[in-house]
């Protein structure tokens, strides 16, 4: 059965703090994508990376990375120098290959940056 | 502007009624999906739809009934046998193709029942 966790509940930092947020993963196939997403405080949740089991480059995008690690089954995502915007809660999720496209949500972290 | 627009927003209604929560998107997308958020907790699938007029169960179906009769709108019925009903519900729609894509979501229907 797929399972995503995500350990971290709440994090607080100071802007300009960079912050990684934890998510471990588990999943009997070997072909499987992982996502992140946020929502802020409207609720709409947003997309922001799509990863699939096969690449296993990190990936930087402006001030946001990602880290996968496979050996561990790890998808860690790190805010550099972080702002005041970036408060939201964060969603990691899994999805098998397969066809359904279903997608196994995280729990969430909620992440608040304080100026 | 494409997207996936719900509505109402903010919706009330007394225990025992049923409810329809609308979910249209004009992204042409071919799969759409209803989700249920409760506070501090992850998205739950309550449905999905791959194709028009065909629709499967996700993990928390019971309680809930939709229907698919138009590639754009995929609506939400909470029925009175939904023992606890009030929850945050987001639609979303994503391409069907090989392999699992990025699904996009709507703005959510915040549902209260007393």
């Amino acid at each position: 059965a797929q399972k995503v966790t995500q350990a971290q509940t709440e994090i607080s930092v100071v802007e300009k703090e960079d912050v990684t947020l934890d998510c471990v993963y588990e999943t009997r196939d070997t072909t499987y994508y992982l996502f992140w997403y946020k929502q802020p405080p409207s609720g709409e949740l947003v997309f922001l990376i799509r990863r699939n089991s096969f690449d296993e480059q990190n990936e930087i995008s402006g001030r946001y990375s990602w880290n996968f690690q496979k050996s561990t089954s790890s998808f860690n995502f790190t805010i550099t120098a972080s702002q005041v915007v970036d408060s939201a809660v964060y969603f990691c999720a899994l999805s098998e290959a397969g066809g359904s496209e279903k997608l196994v949500f995280g729990k969430g972290t909620k992440l608040t940056v304080n100026p | 502007d494409g997207g996936i627009t719900q509505s109402p927003k903010y919706l009330f209604r007394k225990e025992g009624q049923n409810v329809t929560l609308s979910c249209e998107q004009n992204l042409n997308h071919d799969a759409m999906y209803w989700y249920r958020q409760d506070p501090g907790q992850g998205l739950r699938l309550i449905y999905y739809s791959q194709i028009v007029n065909d629709f499967q169960k996700g993990d928390i179906a019971e309680g809930y009934s939709v229907s698919r009769e138009k590639k754009e709108s995929f609506p939400l019925t909470v029925t009175s046998a939904q023992k606890n009903p009030t929850a945050f519900y987001l639609c979303a729609s994503s391409i069907v193709a090989s392999g699992a894509y990025e699904q996009y979501f709507g703005p959510g229907t915040r549902l209260t029942v007393t």
